[in-house]
């Protein structure tokens, strides 16, 4: 049973570059969320996609934005990167819409130079 | 607004002594969900426990346990003679709108031999 698979694990961007990361929710679940985790900080809540719609998002500028997939996978999308994009960005799956009895990704490393 | 606080930005013990990691919670909701995470170096974010605004039973879990206070607004986690695999940072969080977590900064738990 695959738990959540992220691609990639690591990834080096220049500034004012566009980036997408992906998400493969683990089998059975149906929602996507997408964690910013910067260096020494908890995870910061970027959205959430249930039925293939953004169902709520965090404090994050327009650059950020995502998909899900018919297959429920999920893309994350930022645009005009900043320096202060740099950070472990981590998916987490679950069932029906909710937080609860996520499954976290083991993230993507994103570096902005 | 909901917030959680770890106090404890960094411990470290001397392997088989017991350690108690610090988790104050802000929140107006009376129903809430209270978490604590583990996050290896791998990055991932691993299920510890979850526990209901409504039980306030203590928990133990083998040599982790956890102690929830409504009064005090607390949900520390304890660690009975601590091993080096317990060696990482660990995270106290809350759901907010059955939809997000809300993080706190993280306890960097260092076990040493």
């Amino acid at each position: 049973d695959a738990g959540v698979t992220q691609s990639p694990t690591h990834l080096i961007k220049t500034r004012g570059q566009q980036v997408t990361l992906r998400c493969s929710p683990k089998s059975g679940h149906d929602t996507v969320s997408w964690y910013q985790q910067a260096l020494g900080q908890g995870p910061q809540f970027i959205f959430q996609y249930y039925e293939e719609e953004e169902r709520q998002r965090g404090n994050f500028p327009d650059r950020f934005s995502g998909h899900q997939f018919p297959n429920y996978s999920s893309e994350l999308n930022v645009n005009a990167l900043l320096l202060g994009d740099s950070a472990l960005y981590l998916c987490a799956s679950s069932l029906g819409g909710r937080a609860y009895g996520y499954t976290f990704g083991s993230g993507t490393r994103l570096t902005v130079v | 607004a909901q917030k959680v606080t770890q106090a404890q930005t960094e411990i470290s013990v001397v392997e088989k002594e017991d350690v108690t990691l610090d988790c104050v919670y802000e929140t107006r909701d009376t129903t809430y969900y209270l978490f604590w995470y583990k996050q290896p170096p791998s990055g991932e974010l691993v299920f510890l426990i979850r526990r209901n605004s409504f039980d306030e039973q203590n928990e133990i879990s083998g040599r982790y346990s956890w102690n929830f206070q409504k009064s005090t607004s607390s949900f520390n986690f304890t660690i009975t003679a601590s091993q080096v695999v317990d060696s990482a940072v660990y995270f106290c969080a809350l759901i907010q709108g059955a939809q997000k977590l809300v993080f706190g900064q993280g306890t960097r738990l260092t076990i040493n031999p």
